[in-house]
């Protein structure tokens, strides 16, 4: 089975502060994502990365950055919290072979910035 | 840009009655479709997906969905829901051109009552 952790379930930070969600899989998938869920919103896809060191921006980048430095793992960085950042975050892996297309999500982090 | 409509944000149902969530995306171009289901506190799991061939797809936990191209659609139906199938429901589209990178509808959340 495919596994997708995420480093924290709950995570409270405060404004200003720079934040780091770390994501692993560990089915040697070549893609990665970064969501945020809002309710009535669906996922917003942040950033997603197609290799190691590529990224390239979602739909809501903004305020956020991403690094993946190995393939199993993709970070998301809040350079500065702030409490409109307060949501779900939910990373996610696919791989590119195989026609599966469906991605694998980790448990989710749920972030409070006060 | 891909966007997803899930018509109902919440639909409440009685156990063993059937249900339908309704699904509709806006491309006329090649699409791939999945429906998600997120349980409390928990991330995604895929419930069930089209990519081609019969229109009538079937999912785990006795789920299916019909795509169908000239209405843009691809509504999810169980015949006779448990207390288990309290849930929320998300539909997901990619351009077959896009790859791996998936558009959410907002969600339906479904509380079965007993």
């Amino acid at each position: 089975d495919v596994k997708v952790t995420q480093s924290s379930r709950y995570l409270v930070k405060r404004t200003g502060e720079k934040v780091f969600l770390e994501c692993v899989q560990d089915m040697d998938h070549e893609n990665m994502f970064w969501y945020r869920q809002d309710p009535g919103l669906g996922l917003r896809l942040i950033y997603f990365s197609y290799d190691v060191k590529m990224k390239e921006k979602g739909d809501i980048p903004e305020g956020y950055s991403v690094s993946r430095e190995k393939k199993e793992r993709f970070s998301l960085i809040l350079e500065s919290a702030s409490t409109n950042q307060t949501s779900m975050y939910l990373c996610a892996s696919s791989s590119q072979t195989g026609g599966k297309y469906e991605q694998y999500f980790g448990p989710g982090t749920r972030l409070t910035v006060t | 840009a891909q966007s997803v409509t899930q018509l109902d944000s919440q639909v409440p149902v009685f156990e063993e009655a059937p249900v339908e969530l309704r699904c509709n995306y806006s491309s006329s171009v090649s699409v791939y479709l999945f429906w998600y289901v997120q349980y409390p506190n928990q991330g995604l799991q895929l419930l069930l997906k089209y990519l081609s061939g019969s229109t009538l797809v079937k999912g785990i936990n006795g789920f299916e969905a019909e795509f169908n191209k000239s209405q843009t659609s691809f509504h999810l139906r169980k015949p006779s829901v448990h207390i288990s199938d309290t849930a929320e429901y998300f539909c997901a589209v990619s351009d077959k051109a896009a790859g791996n990178k998936l558009t959410f509808g907002g969600g339906t959340r479904v509380l079965v009552k007993p």
